[in-house]
């Protein structure tokens, strides 16, 4: 699995988008970026993933750069309950790699009131 | 759906003493991951399953960790005998094909 690099923690205002990046120069052409997310005490949550095309659901956005190098997790309207650690990883979808989820150490988001 | 089921929730017991994790994956999930996390290593990927076959162990710390999956609701994660450093959060995950994984809510496990 290619490396990902998060910054280690990010403040946010309730209400106001969460704008979370990830940088993967290394990432190879079927890798896909996946974002998960671990509330405390919970185990990881399935947010969203992406191949090359900006990806969105109801809980949030995933915009990949043209060069797919880097990406950026949106969440809309942050909440309180949005605090948590979140982890972008890429993997391939086939091959002998697809089982495999390498986690890192995540960005910790902390929703302020 | 009730998600992948962990017990217990937590476990205390001593070193020496055999400690089994219990996970039931989601059904119709044909893969099933053990994974653990510690502040030190984060999260690591121990072993999984496919179609109730062992695939991948070569995350298992030594010989005193073993997991089994009897049939494809069930699976244990056994430490024999258990030691301090084993303490750590446990979590169980499965998931369909390429689908994305389901993490249960994890056995927190404390050896004194």
């Amino acid at each position: 699995d290619a490396k990902t690099t998060q910054p280690t923690s990010m403040d946010c205002a309730e209400g106001r988008a969460a704008n979370l990046p990830c940088n993967h120069s290394t990432i190879s052409g079927n890798e896909y970026v996946y974002w998960y997310r671990q509330i405390h005490s919970q185990g990881p949550q399935y947010i969203i993933h992406g191949l090359k095309n900006n990806e969105t659901n109801e809980m949030a956005s995933l915009i990949i750069t043209e060069d797919r190098k880097s990406s950026t997790l949106i969440l809309p309207h942050a909440t309180l309950r949005d605090t948590a650690v979140y982890y972008c990883i890429v993997r391939a979808n086939s091959g002998g790699s697809n089982y495999k989820l390498t986690f890192g150490k995540g960005t910790l988001l902390t929703v302020n009131p | 759906d009730a998600g992948v089921i962990q017990s217990p929730r937590h476990e205390v017991t001593e070193m020496g003493q055999e400690v089994t994790l219990r996970c039931k994956p989601i059904s119709g999930h044909d893969y099933l991951f053990w994974y653990r996390q510690t502040m030190m290593r984060g999260l690591e990927l121990l072993i999984y399953f496919n179609n109730n076959v062992p695939i991948d162990d070569s995350g298992m710390p030594e010989d005193r960790f073993s997991a089994k999956m009897p049939n494809a609701s069930f699976s244990t994660l056994k430490i024999q005998p258990s030691e301090p450093r084993d303490s750590a959060v446990y979590f169980c995950a499965s998931r369909a094909g390429i689908s994305p994984l389901h993490f249960g809510n994890g056995t927190r496990l404390t050896v004194t």
